[in-house]
């Protein structure tokens, strides 16, 4: 049983579509944490999360703490969306969805 | 699934002593390695990323004399904390991306250590 659950596990959207990743995890957490992973396998930080909503540029990111639910969504999508999106959230310990895979279609 | 076993989860040591981090791939090929840290109440930070058989390549920033980086085997990457000091307590964070076709493209993490430094 994996402590974080992302889905979709695969998304394919056409260029300009609004984009929804989920995360639902089931241990308490002091924040959580949305990872971007290119192909190239560099990993970049895009929100971390404790209450509410962050937004930054056309990524939005909402945490319900007591539905222990996390969505990243991403407007007017674009080619250069294309990555793994990984969820994550930590207290102490560290535990990882195992990632969503966007490709974004021109 | 893929399993990436790091350890140890935590550890404390005297300031001015090494400490290693191992990270293992459990079922398959990690042809590269990525370190992370993280200080209290802020995001991970990539520290360096590593490739089988080569050295690592280090982020603006990062000491390499400090941070010694190993990646021998294709399931086994280590982290050696030279001559810590307080400043260096923090978490660090390994993931593996290896060869396993369809899902090669995904990152697979350890758990985390605790490091912290007297």
């Amino acid at each position: 049983k994996n402590e974080v659950e992302q889905s979709p596990q695969n998304l394919t959207a056409q260029e300009g579509e609004f984009i929804t990743i989920n995360c639902s995890y089931s241990v308490g957490i002091s924040a959580l944490h949305w990872l971007q992973q290119h192909p190239g396998g560099g990993i970049v930080s895009l929100f971390m999360l404790s209450s509410g909503k962050k937004k930054h540029g056309r990524l939005i990111a909402t945490i319900n703490i007591q539905e222990k639910h996390s969505s990243l969504h991403i407007t007017a999508s674009h080619p250069r969306d294309s990555a793994v999106y990984i969820c994550a959230v930590n207290r102490v310990q560290f535990y990882f969805g195992t990632g969503t895979s966007l490709t974004v279609i021109p | 699934g893929a399993v990436v076993s790091q350890h140890p989860s935590r550890v404390i040591c005297k300031s001015g002593t090494s400490v290693k981090i191992e990270c293992r791939s459990l079922d398959f090929q990690a042809t590269t390695m990525f370190w992370y840290r993280q200080f209290p109440k802020q995001s991970l930070m990539l520290m360096a990323t590593s490739n089988e058989g080569s050295k690592a390549t280090y982020e603006q920033g990062v000491e390499k004399d400090k941070f010694l980086i190993n990646h021998a085997s294709l399931t086994l990457s280590t982290l050696t904390v030279t001559s810590a000091h307080p400043e260096d307590s923090s978490f660090y964070i390994c993931s593996a991306r290896g060869d396993r076709g369809r899902g090669s493209e995904k990152l697979f993490f350890g758990s985390g250590t605790q490091l912290s430094v007297l």
